[in-house]
């Protein structure tokens, strides 16, 4: 069966400070991936998603950045964090690329900024 | 394009009760609809999911939702709340060219169930 993991499950950085956040996808190959941010008040808005190795699309101008350096992993980054950046952020991986995929979520990781 | 609304911010029942969270959607194609649940502090569960077939979807934890194209509602029901249903919920629809993508979701602002005992 597929698993996915996030870590760490919490985090609190200071503003400034670079920031790294992983997700790992198991039992299943070529996932599509995606990273969610959650802030109270604000449901989920998609950050990132990618269909392959090196293939990340960005929805929203920000202060973080994605990679995909291996086929089930997916990295959330950012140089200089702001005290926006604040929020839950969820991964997210589905079988295809298709209006009927669901996406099953990662437990999430809670990124508090001070 | 398309979109999702949930009608209600918030919801309360009584333990043992009927559960009703009413989704509305607007779509220019035939939608794939989902309903997904979220415990404080952890990810999103998959309840269940219409993809065009049977327009009554029966998820997990005895939740179901209707798919109404004349309404254009996928509200999710449970005949009688327990205690452990207490928790926020998400009505999603799937989009045809969002970001690019297909298949990218568009989330509600999600509905918090409260249960009383």
């Amino acid at each position: 069966s597929q698993t996915i993991h996030q870590w760490p499950a919490t985090l609190v950085q200071p503003v400034g400070s670079p920031l790294s956040l992983e997700c790992t996808v198991e039992g299943t190959s070529n996932p599509n991936l995606y990273w969610y941010r959650q802030a109270a008040g604000r449901g989920l808005q998609l950050l990132f998603y990618s269909v392959g190795i090196g293939q990340i699309s960005s929805e929203v101008p920000q202060n973080l950045s994605a990679s995909r350096p291996q086929d089930r992993q997916f990295i959330l980054s950012s140089k200089k964090l702001l005290l926006s950046d604040s929020g839950f952020y969820l991964c997210a991986w589905s079988v295809g690329v298709g209006l009927k995929y669901e996406q099953y979520f990662g437990p999430g990781t809670r990124l508090t900024v001070t | 394009a398309q979109s999702v609304t949930q009608l209600d911010s918030h919801v309360s029942v009584s333990e043992g009760t009927p559960v009703l969270l009413r989704c509305n959607y607007s779509s220019s194609y035939s939608p794939s609809l989902f309903w997904y649940v979220q415990h404080p502090n952890k990810g999103l569960q998959l309840l269940l999911k219409y993809t065009s077939a049977a327009t009554l979807v029966k998820g997990i934890n005895g939740f179901e939702a209707e798919f109404k194209k004349s309404e254009t509602s996928f509200h999710l029901t449970k005949p009688s709340a327990h205690m452990s249903d207490a928790a926020e919920y998400f009505c999603v629809v799937s989009s045809m060219n969002y970001g690019g993508s297909q298949g990218n979701l568009i989330f509600g602002k999600g509905t918090k169930l409260s249960v009383k005992p």
